[in-house]
């Protein structure tokens, strides 16, 4: 069963220091890996997406990894900023499977002043 | 490039009314569009998977007659809530498929706001 799996449920740190979100996931055959973020009330944005044959990704503080062989990937966020605070998702699309997504349950990341 | 809407952003119906959300891919055509339901503290559930011109796929335990979905151009599905009751509260957010690029990729709608008294 393809699963996705994210840790920490939920993060508070504070304003100005960095953080590292984890995403381990089971999904085969794998295509690709996103990191969303999610504002409350609001729809998952795009942050970064990796294939299978891309390591790293960044998009301004925001850095992920993936590393295929042990399947998990890390979004890695630098000089966090009070509008960071949001949920992150992890989410894993698999080769022909009708472009379905297999979503973690996401960490919720708090940031303080 | 890339921008999905959905309509109306929050409702607020009496139990037992029809509410219909749509969902539009503003710049691009979406042969498929999913529609998701999310419930507070809780990650994105598929829901169906809807297909220009034909009939929509229903995840397991969704039901299809309470849930219509209709995918009658490349840039518009609407859901519709039949019968709605206070479960049905819930957070509708749809995504469409933009093929053509390597990472086939799915953009999200900003969400629509449910709440059923």
């Amino acid at each position: 069963k393809n699963q996705v799996e994210q840790s920490p449920q939920s993060l508070i740190i504070l304003e100005g220091k960095n953080c590292t979100l984890q995403c381990n996931y089971t999904v085969s055959p794998f295509s690709n890996l996103r990191w969303y973020k999610q504002d409350t009330g609001r729809g998952p944005v795009s942050l970064t997406i990796m294939t299978f044959s891309e390591n790293t990704k960044s998009n301004g503080r925001y850095t992920a990894t993936l590393d295929a062989d042990t399947k998990q990937s890390s979004l890695h966020i630098t000089a966090s900023q009070l509008s960071d605070s949001a949920s992150y998702i992890c989410v894993v699309s698999a080769h022909n499977a009708g472009n379905m997504l297999t979503f973690g349950g996401g960490t919720r990341l708090m940031v303080k002043p | 490039g890339a921008v999905v809407s959905q309509h109306p952003s929050w409702v607020i119906c009496k139990s037992g009314t029809s509410v219909k959300i749509e969902c539009r891919s503003l710049d691009f055509q979406a042969t498929t569009m999913f529609w998701y339901r999310q419930f507070p503290k809780q990650s994105l559930m598929l829901m169906a998977t809807s297909n220009e011109g034909s009939k929509a796929t229903y995840e397991q335990g969704v039901e299809k007659d309470k849930f219509l979905i209709n995918h009658a151009s490349l840039t518009l599905s609407t859901l519709t809530v039949t019968s709605a009751h206070p479960e049905d509260s819930s957070f509708y957010i749809c995504s469409a498929h933009r093929g053509g690029s390597s990472y086939n990729e799915q953009f999200f709608g900003p969400g629509t706001r449910l709440t059923v008294l």
